[in-house]
C-alpha cells in the first residue's frame, strides 16, 4: 500500500465549477500536511498547508480528518488557471512524502 | 521568497556516461537538500538526504555508489549519476532548507530533466 494515496484523475470540469481532491494516508503519526500544485514538466509549489481545524486561503479549502487519516482540497470557482496536478504531501518519519497527484483540467 | 536553482535543466547522454546536476541555493545557506527523482506520472521519490559537510543518507532501494551526492558548501549540492542507463531517465528535482527553517519549508528547484539513450 502506497503511504500517500490520491485518485490521479484527470477531473475534468467547466470554469466556475466547485471541485474537491481527496487523499488518504498511512502512518498515522504523520504531523504535518500539505498540498502542492505541480505544472507540466514544472516543480511542486507548495499551495497550502493542512491544519485539523481546516483552514481556507481565498478559493481553495484544506480538511484534515486525522481519524480517518484523510485530507482533503476544495476549489471553488474554478479558473482556467487551476488546471494542474495537485499533490498530497505528508511529513512522515522526518520527510516530504508526496503523492502520485491528481490531475485538474478546467474548461472554458 | 528562497530560490533554488538547478543546473542543467534538462540533458540529453549516452548510455554509460555520467552526468553531474547541481542545485545551488541563490540567496540563503542550506544546510540541508534534498534530492528526489520523479518517473512519467508517478510521485516525487525522495533519493536522499545531504546535509553539509557530511555524507548523504540515502532512501531506500538507492544504489549509493550509483548516484554520488556532493555537498561541500551551504549553497551547492552536487547529484552525479554515474554509469547512466535509460532506465535513469527521470526527472530530477533537489529542494533545500533554511539553516534553522523547518522540514516543511523546503525550497523547490526548477529540476533537471534527464534522459539516457
Amino acid at each position: 500500500r502506497k503511504e500517500v494515496e490520491q485518485d490521479p484523475g484527470p477531473f475534468n470540469v467547466p470554469e466556475g465549477a466547485t471541485v474537491a481532491f481527496n487523499c488518504t494516508y498511512s502512518n498515522s503519526a504523520s504531523q504535518s500536511f500539505f498540498w502542492y500544485r505541480q505544472d507540466c514538466r514544472k516543480e511542486p509549489k507548495l499551495l497550502m498547508s493542512v491544519y485539523s481545524s481546516g483552514n481556507e486561503d481565498g478559493r481553495f479549502t484544506a480538511q484534515l480528518n486525522r481519524a480517518s487519516q484523510y485530507i482533503s482540497l476544495l476549489i471553488r470557482d474554478s479558473k482556467l488557471s487551476d488546471s494542474a496536478t495537485y499533490l498530497c504531501v505528508v511529513i512522515s518519519f522526518q520527510k516530504l512524502v508526496f503523492g502520485t497527484g491528481t490531475r485538474l483540467l478546467v474548461s472554458p | 521568497g528562497a530560490v533554488v536553482s538547478q543546473h542543467p535543466s534538462w540533458v540529453i547522454c549516452k548510455s554509460g556516461t555520467s552526468v553531474k546536476i547541481e542545485c545551488r541555493s541563490l540567496d540563503f545557506q542550506a544546510t540541508t537538500m534534498f534530492w528526489y527523482r520523479q518517473f512519467p506520472k508517478q510521485s516525487l521519490m525522495l533519493m536522499a538526504t545531504s546535509n553539509e559537510g557530511s555524507k548523504a543518507t540515502y532512501e531506500q532501494g538507492v544504489e549509493k555508489d550509483k548516484f554520488l551526492i556532493n555537498h561541500a558548501s551551504l549553497t551547492l549540492s552536487t547529484l552525479t549519476v554515474t554509469s547512466a542507463h535509460p532506465e535513469d531517465s527521470s526527472f530530477y528535482i533537489c529542494s533545500a532548507n533554511q539553516a534553522g527553517g523547518p522540514l516543511a519549508e523546503q525550497f523547490f528547484g526548477p529540476g533537471t530533466r534527464l534522459t539516457v539513450l
